[in-house]
């Protein structure tokens, strides 16, 4: 069976830090994939999604940026991170089935 | 452009009460539809999903949902809840596109809460 797995699943960074969060798929190959941020008492945000290797769409400009090295791991990272940055962020994937399925999630605060 | 609304933000019942949390779309063409639940610093689960068929879908944990195309409506229900259904609650829609993408919209959630 299929599964994501996000990590961390908490930190807490400091401002102008760097920021590095990993996600990958098992048991998939080639799916979508998505990374959402989540605000306080907000709904969700898409950041970035990937159809393949190398593949980035940003929806978002920010102070972020995304990678996919490989084909089932997406990597969400920030050079220098501001305090807006801090959020719940999910990954997520595609499946064969046209339905969206959700990671853990990994909380972030920014001081 | 496709786009979902769910009017509530917060949703108040009692335990052991019947539910329903809306859900309204905008979408060109058949929508596939979806709810999902979040707990507290939780991901989300997917409850249930409609892509076509009978319109009156079951998911997990007791919920259900109707698709309603005349209203553009595709509203959650469950008739008795339990203090565990506490949570966020999100619709979404989405649908296949050109080029490979496929991005679903998502509503803002509901938020229910459940006194006992």
């Amino acid at each position: 069976s299929q599964t994501i797995h996000q990590w961390p699943a908490t930190l807490v960074q400091p401002v102008g830090s760097p920021l590095s969060l990993e996600c990958t798929v098992e048991g998939t190959s080639n799916p979508n994939l998505y990374w959402y941020r989540q605000a306080a008492g907000r709904g969700l945000q898409l950041l970035f999604y990937s159809v393949g290797i190398g593949q980035i769409s940003s929806e978002v400009p920010q102070n972020l940026s995304a990678s996919r090295p490989q084909d089932r791991q997406f990597i969400l990272s920030s050079k220098k991170l501001l305090l807006s940055d801090s959020g719940f962020y999910l990954c997520a994937w595609l499946n064969s089935g046209n339905t969206i399925y959700f990671g853990e999630g990994s909380w972030l605060t920014v001081v | 452009a496709q786009s979902v609304t769910q009017p509530d933000i917060h949703i108040t019942v009692s335990e052991g009460a019947s539910l329903e949390l809306r859900c309204n779309y905008s979408y060109g063409a058949t929508p596939y539809l979806f709810w999902y639940v979040q707990s507290p610093g939780q991901g989300l689960q997917l409850l249930l999903k409609y892509f076509s068929g009978d319109t009156l879908v079951q998911g997990i944990k007791g919920f259900e949902a109707e698709f309603k195309r005349s209203q553009s409506s595709f509203n959650l229900r469950k008739p008795s809840v339990h203090w565990s259904d506490a949570a966020e609650y999100f619709c979404a829609v989405g649908g296949p596109t050109m080029g490979g993408s496929y991005i679903p919209t998502f509503g803002r959630g509901t938020s229910l809460i459940v006194h006992p």
